[in-house]
């Protein structure tokens, strides 16, 4: 069984570019991540989608991130236009089940840098 | 809101050394406690959990136990390897708006010498 993907898994643009990163969750999924790691820092909830609906929102850092999951399989998160603050690594990840002991299955990030 | 606070790394041992990792979270409701670790190039993968009071997680020679009165998941191993050289991350899961997001401290980088 795939894991969960993520693509690019390194990405290098200018300050005012626009960057799309790609997630493709565990198959049967209906719960889908997004985080973001700053160097040396926590982990950061940016937002949830259950199935194609956004569950939560709340850690998105404003309005030039959009996230979106067509028919509830994967998912892109678009960052127009990117800041020097924006570089970290984000992370995706899946659950099947929204119950809180269940684990959450994790892609192997991707690598943003903003020069 | 839930927060994990993680000691900060990184910690450097010696092969056979013992190892603790602190960990410490403040949560709303009663939160399932997690250790994840990332391998170098690696995403995250779950090494143990605990659900509930007083509850051992366990995997690999790891293990950390659910302390509510002290609101702690300290991670000890008894004697490291060089391949457990990582980032280990404390996390929790509660219930946050009607959803249960997992909530992850800053992770704590461990390196191991032969």
């Amino acid at each position: 069984e795939a894991g969960v993907t993520q693509f690019p898994s390194h990405s290098v643009i200018e300050k005012g570019q626009t960057v799309t990163l790609r997630c493709d969750p565990i198959s049967g999924h209906d719960n889908l991540y997004w985080y973001r790691r700053v160097m040396g820092k926590e982990i950061k909830f940016l937002l949830h989608f259950v199935k194609e609906s956004k569950q939560d929102e709340s850690g998105m850092p404003n309005n030039r991130f959009l996230a979106e999951r067509t028919g509830g399989t994967y998912s892109t998160l678009k960052v127009q236009p990117a800041e020097l603050e924006d570089s970290g690594v984000y992370f995706c990840a899946s659950s099947q089940d929204p119950r809180p002991n269940t684990e959450a299955f994790f892609g192997q990030g991707t690598r943003l840098t903003v020069v | 809101g839930d927060s994990v606070t993680q000691m900060e790394g990184p910690v450097t041992l010696s092969e056979e050394a013992f190892l603790t990792i602190n960990c410490t979270y403040t949560a709303t409701g009663y939160p399932s406690l997690f250790w994840y670790v990332q391998y170098p190039g690696e995403g995250l993968q779950l090494l143990l959990k605990a659900t509930k009071a007083d509850d051992k997680g366990s995997n690999k020679g790891f293990e950390a136990t659910y302390r509510k009165e002290t609101t702690s998941f300290h991670l000890e191993k008894g004697s490291v390897q060089v391949s457990d050289s990582a980032v280990y991350f404390c996390a929790l899961t509660s219930r946050t708006g009607g959803s249960y997001i997992p909530t992850f401290g800053r992770g704590t980088s461990l390196i191991v010498h032969p």
